[in-house]
């Protein structure tokens, strides 16, 4: 199947600081990526999709100012979270929908610590 | 996308049959059964879907009832390797790639 890489797979930064995670489409053009978020025992949620071109679509709740997402090219979608907090450390998880394939396809996902 | 209904928990004997249940009471004629499963600390995976036929892959078989409100995942030898979350989500064709993900349940595979 299609292969979906996230990079870094953990990274630990210090409050304030911003940190960007990569999705990247190894083998396939994706013009649209989905961007989730997984608290510790809990379950995915979506937090944005991610369209080639054009400014992302984010669910309710969630701050466009502080996940910036950026899909500039077909292969490669970038979510930066800005202005790290503790309460921003989570699972970050990234999946590419590819034309003629009905299931999706996800990262391995970004552990991310903010001290 | 209707919502689904899962048991949070549910273990197996290595070697068995694992039969995940899901209700989906609320599912429309264009809206698709989708299993996915997360093993710890990964992304999702995919395993297989279905509209209203029994489906099968070489991972496991998906059954569907005849009113379509509920189905089953069905592991046919599970393994240890099969510990897992598993996800039961419902989706309308249109929506490929933009998942709601319910609570799950977990599969906890026994030696």
């Amino acid at each position: 199947g299609a292969v979906v890489s996230q990079h870094p797979s953990r990274v630990i930064c210090k409050s304030g600081t911003s940190v960007k995670i990569e999705c990247r489409s190894l083998d396939f053009q994706a013009t649209t990526m989905f961007w989730y978020r997984q608290f510790p025992k809990q379950s995915l949620m979506l937090m944005a999709t991610s369209n080639e071109g054009s400014k992302a679509t984010y669910e309710q709740g969630v701050e466009k100012d502080k996940f910036l997402i950026n899909h500039a090219s077909l292969t490669l979608s970038t979510l930066t979270v800005t202005s790290a907090h503790p309460e921003d450390s989570s699972f970050y998880i990234c999946s590419a929908e590819l034309g003629g394939y009905t299931e999706a396809f996800f990262g391995q996902g970004t552990r991310l610590t903010v001290v | 996308d209707a919502k689904t209904t899962q048991p949070p928990s549910m273990d197996c004997a290595e070697g068995r049959a694992a039969n995940l249940p899901c209700n989906h009471s609320t599912i429309s004629g264009n809206e698709y059964v989708y299993w996915y499963r997360q093993i710890h600390s990964q992304g999702p995976q995919y395993i297989i879907h279905g509209l209203k036929n029994n489906e099968t892959n070489e991972m496991a078989s998906l059954i569907i009832t005849e009113d379509r409100k509920s189905s089953t995942l069905i592991l046919p030898h599970a393994t240890l390797r099969d510990t897992a979350v598993y996800y039961c989500i419902v989706r309308a064709a249109s929506n490929t790639g933009k998942l709601i993900f319910g609570q799950g349940t977990t599969l906890q595979v026994k030696p």
